[in-house]
């Protein structure tokens, strides 16, 4: 049982460039979370999966496309990139906890440098 | 809009004190909160919840506060260890949102031995 796995673990892009970040779950969760977080800061919501087949906005979309590709996977594309888009990225995953408590599972988050 | 803060935004306290770490909520719907522990390089840990039918709830070491008249959440950790330092989130999940998180700045604590 690996949690929630995350690929790759640092990415330097160029202005421009595209990229995908996969992100997997083995925990047969229904929803799936993409968050930024930037330096000294908290985390961001950017796109959410709650099940198979659905995605929606979070607070911080743009730039961002994302694709549930199955119950495990969960991915986020950067079709072009910009500097203002370096910044750590962790996807998360979520589950129920003991009766109503729903709590959500983390990745090690990818660290995305854009020049 | 709606945001959740932190007070602090360092804290500092010598291993064995008792820690407090506080927060506040402005989205008054919002029905669930979680503490979250980040340590460098690693991605948040879940330490914590509490329902807002609720006024407080234990872990181990841990304990969290709910006031909702004045909108605040404490995280309160006894006998700090060493392995206790990071970086502290509160986050809130508003009712009906799916699961949403809106996180906090985070507090950065420091034990010293």
């Amino acid at each position: 049982n690996a949690g929630v796995t995350q690929t790759p673990k640092f990415q330097v892009l160029k202005t421009g460039q595209s990229m995908t970040l996969q992100c997997a779950q083995d925990m047969n969760h229904n929803s799936m979370y993409w968050y930024r977080q930037d330096p000294g800061m908290g985390l961001r919501l950017i796109y959410y999966s709650a099940s198979e087949g659905t995605t929606d906005k979070g607070e911080v979309p743009n730039g961002y496309n994302v694709s549930r590709l199955n119950k495990r996977e969960f991915s986020l594309r950067l079709e072009s990139a910009a500097p203002s888009q370096t910044s750590v990225y962790f996807c998360a995953s979520i589950g129920v906890r003991g009766g109503d408590f729903n709590e959500q599972f983390f990745g090690p988050g990818t660290r995305l440098t854009v020049l | 809009g709606e945001s959740v803060g932190l007070h602090l935004p360092t804290l500092s306290v010598q291993e064995g004190d008792n820690s407090i770490i506080n927060c506040a909520y402005s989205n008054s719907a919002s029905d669930y909160f979680i503490w979250y522990k980040q340590e460098s390089g690693k991605g948040p840990q879940f330490i914590i919840d509490i329902r807002s039918n609720m006024d407080k709830r234990q872990g181990q070491r841990v304990t969290v506060l709910l006031n909702k008249t004045v909108k605040h959440l404490s995280l309160q950790i006894a006998a700090t260890q060493p392995g206790d330092s990071a970086v502290y989130f509160c986050a809130e999940n508003g009712n009906n949102q799916g699961g949403k998180l809106i996180f906090g700045q985070g507090t950065e604590l420091s034990v010293k031995p």
